[in-house]
């Protein structure tokens, strides 16, 4: 199993302009998340999905969309990329369960935007 | 709402001393659940431990033991024997258990371990 991965690992971007980072499990879980993490903050929630299908806002949710379209990707699109945004961005997913709900993470992917 | 709070931006410990992490958190809830993750310099989120709020025992995993002190709020991570491979940042994290909504995790702000040899 390669548990949750994301591509790329690495991107540069010019203001304004947009992308999508692909995040990927074969563990077969219902929820996926997606963070970013910058210095000093620890990671925060941008958006995430309890499903194929759904998608919900987190704390951070703006300038961010997000798809899941199938059960085992979730894809973070940004539509008009901003310095802000320059951060860590990391994906999540957890098997549907009552209580203990263990969080899996990928790699990460390392954005800058000029 | 929920918040952590980690008090400590860094440590440092000798090797095969012990050292504890602090967290405290703030909810309302009766039900939720505490984790702590490791972040080496590597990028790479490892989960290390987990309390749940009903859970009369502490938790333990190897070197790691949680300090669950309920009514104080706090969670606190307490390495045992440290390694040189303990340097990390540590993140405490929570998730409440109520209206369904136990898949979110809020996370502190992190604590650098920093071991000495």
């Amino acid at each position: 199993n390669a548990g949750v991965t994301q591509t790329p690992k690495f991107r540069v971007l010019k203001t304004g302009q947009s992308m999508t980072l692909l995040c990927a499990q074969d563990m077969n879980h219902e929820y996926m998340y997606w963070y970013r993490q910058d210095p000093g903050m620890g990671l925060r929630l941008i958006h995430y999905s309890v499903g194929e299908g759904t998608t919900a806002k987190g704390e951070v949710p703006d300038g961010y969309n997000v798809s899941r379209l199938k059960k085992q990707n979730f894809l973070l699109g940004l539509e008009s990329a901003a310095p802000s945004q320059t951060s860590v961005y990391f994906c999540a997913s957890s098997p549907w369960e009552s209580s203990y709900n263990e969080q899996f993470f990928g790699p990460g992917t390392r954005l800058t935007v000029l | 709402a929920q918040k952590i709070t980690q008090t400590q931006p860094g440590m440092f410990v000798q090797e095969k001393e012990a050292v504890t992490l602090d967290c405290t958190y703030d909810t309302s809830d009766q039900s939720y659940g505490l984790f702590w993750y490791k972040q080496p310099s590597s990028g790479e989120m490892i989960f290390l431990i987990y309390q749940g709020s009903y859970d009369e025992q502490n938790a333990t995993e190897g070197r790691y033991s949680l300090n669950f002190q309920k009514a104080r709020k706090s969670a606190n991570l307490v390495i045992s024997a440290s390694q040189l491979g303990d340097s990390a940042m540590y993140f405490c994290a929570m998730h409440s258990n109520s209206g369904g909504s136990n898949y979110k995790l809020t996370f502190g702000k992190g604590t650098l371990l920093t071991v000495n040899p």
